[in-house]
């Protein structure tokens, strides 16, 4: 177990639509990433959150926005969703491991768009 | 900018079979190394990781990886696969504590019975 849960598991919207996507992580986990992972590729770096202040930003279009709040859990917002956008949507948060910090992930939201 | 490559896109080996499955990185400073297994349906599982110290670094489930900074590579190992090896591995990098990790785009490894 890691620690960090996702929900929902399964999602399917239509094209144009929004969507909402949570990540629920243990305490102690102050910063959260959000990975989307097209079917076939590795996960790529969406954005990261620390405090519930985005604090990095991968190659990903503003319509992809997100939130954390003081309870370590966090949100992945999609607007005007596009056929593209289907894909493994993955929570990841940071916490300790031994004498270093990891990252653990979360099983992911497979989001699939018509 | 930080990418990594990973060689081989799918493997197929027979049971009992040595693995080595090819990792290299781009990123001119001192970087974390990670190698990622995602189980059918399940979700990313860390198999080892290198922050410092010896380059030869022992994982789970008898996995290993050996940092060779001239080479800029990070390969896995394991002497004998099973069966339930079957997964798909990714390489991954980042450049410090708390940084976006890169991956790969995976190896997907399919072990005979």
């Amino acid at each position: 177990e890691t620690g960090v849960t996702q929900s929902p598991t399964h999602l399917i919207k239509t094209r144009g639509q929004q969507v909402t996507l949570r990540c629920s992580s243990q305490s102690g986990h102050n910063t959260v990433s959000w990975y989307q992972q097209a079917l076939g590729q590795g996960p790529q770096f969406i954005f990261q959150y620390y405090r519930e202040e985005e604090n990095g930003r991968g190659n990903f279009p503003p319509r992809f926005s997100g939130l954390q709040f003081p309870n370590y859990s966090s949100e992945l917002n999609v607007n005007a969703l596009e056929l593209d956008d289907s894909a493994l949507y993955l929570c990841a948060g940071w916490g300790p491991s031994g004498s270093k910090n990891e990252q653990f992930f979360g099983p992911g939201t497979r989001l699939t768009v018509l | 900018a930080q990418s990594v490559s990973q060689h081989n896109h799918h493997v197929i080996l027979s049971e009992a079979a040595s693995l080595e499955l090819g990792c290299n990185y781009s990123y001119g400073g001192t970087v974390n190394l990670f190698w990622y297994v995602q189980y059918p349906g399940q979700h990313l599982q860390l198999l080892l990781k290198y922050f410092s110290g010896d380059p030869l670094v022992k994982g789970i489930k008898g996995f290993e990886a050996e940092f060779i900074k001239s080479k800029f590579s990070f390969n896995l190992r394991k002497p004998s696969v099973q069966w339930s090896d079957t997964a798909e591995y990714f390489c991954a990098v980042n450049a410090h504590l708390y940084d976006k990790i890169i991956f790969g785009k995976g190896t997907r490894l399919h072990i005979l019975p």
